[in-house]
Formats: C-alpha cells, sequence, structure tokens
C-alpha cells in the first residue's frame, strides 16, 4: 500500500518568507510526528498528533513554527518569517497507534537563502 | 528528558564481517527501542525494534539486545554485504509515559561495507 507521502520534496525560499510543508499518513494511521534533520546529524522531535488528543507541541523551537492536522489525517507543517537555519530536511512519520516507531516519509528538504 | 548516546559515528567494515553499534539511553521508564535504516535521499526505515520485556530479538541477519539494567542496547548485522551500507540510528521510547509517542534518536552511524 501507499506509504507516507511528503510534499514538496525540495523547497527553496527567501529568508523572512513562509513556508507550509505537507504530509499524507498512512491510511488509518492515527499517530503523526514530524521530525527534523539537519545535515548530518540526527532526528529533532517537533511535535506529535495522537488521534483527537492534543498535540505533544513540546518540540517546536519557536514560535514562528505552527503545525496542523485536518480531519485526522493530512497535516501541514507551518514556518512563518523563515531563517537561515530553519534549513533542514522536514521528516513526517505515521504509525497505527502511539508506542510504536512509525514509518517515515522521503522528507521536504528545505533551503533558506 | 531522554538523552540517547549512539556509538560510533562512522563503522567501516569488510563484506562479511560482522558490524556492531551501540547506545545508551538515560531515561530508565523508555521501554520502546526501534532501529532506523537511512539511504541518501531517504527517510529513515524501520529495521528491527524491541520492547523492554525481552533481551534479545533477531531477524536474519540483525538482531538487537537490550540490557535495562545498565540502559544500553546494540544492533548486530552479520554478514555485511554493501548494500547494508547507509546511516543507522537508534531511538528510545516512554510508551506509556506524557511523553508518548514522542521518540528520542541517537546522532546515527554512517556504515561503509566494502565490497
Amino acid at each position: 500500500g501507499a506509504g507516507v507521502s511528503q510534499s514538496p520534496s525540495n523547497k527553496v525560499t527567501e529568508k523572512g518568507k513562509d513556508v507550509e510543508l505537507r504530509c499524507d499518513p498512512i491510511s488509518g494511521h492515527t499517530a503523526l510526528y514530524w521530525y527534523r534533520q539537519s545535515l548530518g546529524q540526527g532526528l529533532e522531535f517537533l511535535i506529535y498528533f495522537q488521534g483527537n488528543s492534543a498535540p505533544d507541541k513540546s518540540g517546536l523551537p519557536s514560535d514562528r513554527f505552527s503545525a496542523e492536522r485536518t480531519g485526522g489525517s493530512v497535516s501541514t507543517l507551518t514556518i512563518q518569517r523563515t531563517q537561515q537555519e530553519d534549513s533542514a530536511v522536514y521528516l513526517c512519520a505515521s504509525s497505527p497507534g502511539a508506542g510504536a516507531g512509525g514509518d517515515f516519509g522521503a522528507g521536504t528538504r528545505l533551503s533558506v537563502l | 528528558g531522554e538523552n540517547v548516546e549512539q556509538h560510533p559515528s562512522t563503522l567501516s567494515v569488510q563484506e562479511g564481517d560482522s558490524a556492531v553499534i551501540k547506545c545508551t539511553y538515560s531515561d530508565s521508564a523508555s521501554n520502546y527501542f526501534p532501529w532506523y535504516k537511512q539511504e541518501l535521499g531517504k527517510g529513515p526505515q524501520l529495521i528491527i525494534d524491541i520492547r523492554s520485556n525481552v533481551g534479545e530479538k533477531k531477524d536474519q541477519r540483525i538482531a538487537v539486545t537490550l540490557n535495562k539494567t545498565a540502559k544500553h542496547f546494540s544492533l548486530h548485522i552479520t554478514e555485511t554485504q554493501p548494500e547494508d551500507s547507509a546511516v543507522y540510528f537508534c531511538a528510545a521510547l516512554n510508551a506509556g509515559g506524557t511523553s508518548y509517542g514522542k521518540l528520542t534518536f541517537g546522532q546515527g552511524t554512517i556504515l561503509t561495507v566494502h565490497p
């Protein structure tokens, strides 16, 4: 079946612009996660959605970052007033429930010039 | 919060040799430990995982061991092949805590298998 789909695969933007990154999880997966991976680094947790519960936003690095998940399916990660340090690969994962590792998408590579 | 340390950062082996990657974690409440393989330009792929109620799990050429007392777990790859070359990440999660679902990752190990 279809895996986790992320779009766009690459995004180049100018400093100060807003960007939206999209994640389509595996159908039926109730848990959805966003991670950030900087060049040569590990994965940094950003935000976690589980069903209808309030999301865990503890990993969002600043108030310029926000995410929503509509209808318990598609999620959008929004970065406002992008900065050069926001350049990274943004990865989305979904799982059938919490307490499992999750299936990852291929990521969106964001470059802020 | 949880902290995961992973070693070595790079590992180079000859085809057919074994490779071992080790991770330590800090939160004794963590009870789920997955390993991911990430190839260039792709997202991480779950290759094996272990829960805290077992000490070892094996799947063909890969195995994972867990020592809860020492708070460390390891990935073992036997009979390595060039296609095993990738970045490997360990992670830890407390599946029943307030950070339910939040994986903490190690920094990754670049494994190179030479033909």
